[in-house]
């Protein structure tokens, strides 16, 4: 079973808030991932990092930001929360090195909505 | 090309019955493949990794097929509770550590 927490689950905000969500990994893994998904729709990657202090941007823009201050700890924060950022945000992890370093595991997600 | 391709589904299929799907990449170079599940607002979870030839677990038998490069998922005896997406994992062609992940299968097992 994999130990990576993500809160909120859920989480029903106005538009122009400041939202943060949090995710946290107990594995020890180098590698974070911040993905997109919509319902029923495919994943996208808008974040990850190699570890500590490294960030970067994946493959669907988005406007949010993250940080990678410690290794267990990869948060992301949307400054000012609209509409189109309804969906659920998915945290994910992986180790450093070949074969199954590269196996995912997915927290349960946070579900976004912005009214 | 996309790097990763499968077969949106869904496909419908009686209980007990066996269901394959494929998946085709384009990295040639790829090593590792995984096939993940995820249920209906939930988050995906690894299922099999397929390192070499196949792999198998219980009524779940992963294959890779090199030569024509694509993975494949088979099912044996589908139960009801196999009804979810399947995603197909693959390495990028790129030096990175971002995994590709495939729009996923979608199956649904009837009574």
């Amino acid at each position: 079973e994999a130990d990576i927490y993500q809160t909120p689950r859920y989480l029903v905000i106005g538009t122009g808030k400041k939202i943060t969500l949090e995710c946290s990994q107990t594995m020890g893994h180098d590698k974070m991932y911040w993905y997109q998904q919509d319902p029923g729709m495919e994943l996208h990657l808008i974040h990850y990092s190699y570890g500590v202090n490294s960030t970067e941007k994946g493959d669907l823009s988005s406007e949010s930001t993250v940080s990678r201050i410690r290794t267990e700890h990869f948060p992301l924060t949307l400054e000012s929360a609209r509409p189109s950022h309804t969906s659920q945000y998915l945290c994910a992890s992986s180790e450093t090195g070949q074969g199954s370093g590269n196996t995912i595991y997915f927290g349960e997600g946070s579900w976004l909505t912005v009214v | 090309r996309k790097e990763v391709e499968q077969d949106p589904g869904p496909f419908n299929v009686p209980e007990g019955a066996t269901v394959a799907f494929n998946c085709t990449y384009s990295n040639s170079a790829s090593q590792s493949f995984f096939w993940y599940r995820q249920d209906c607002r939930k988050e995906p979870k690894l299922l099999m990794s397929v390192y070499s030839s196949g792999n198998e677990d219980g009524r779940f038998t992963a294959q890779l097929n090199r030569a024509s490069q694509y993975i494949s998922l088979l099912i044996r005896d589908s139960k009801l509770s196999d009804s979810a997406t399947y995603l197909c994992v693959v390495p990028p062609m790129d030096s990175s550590y971002k995994l590709i992940f495939g729009s996923g299968t979608r199956l649904l097992v009837r009574p």
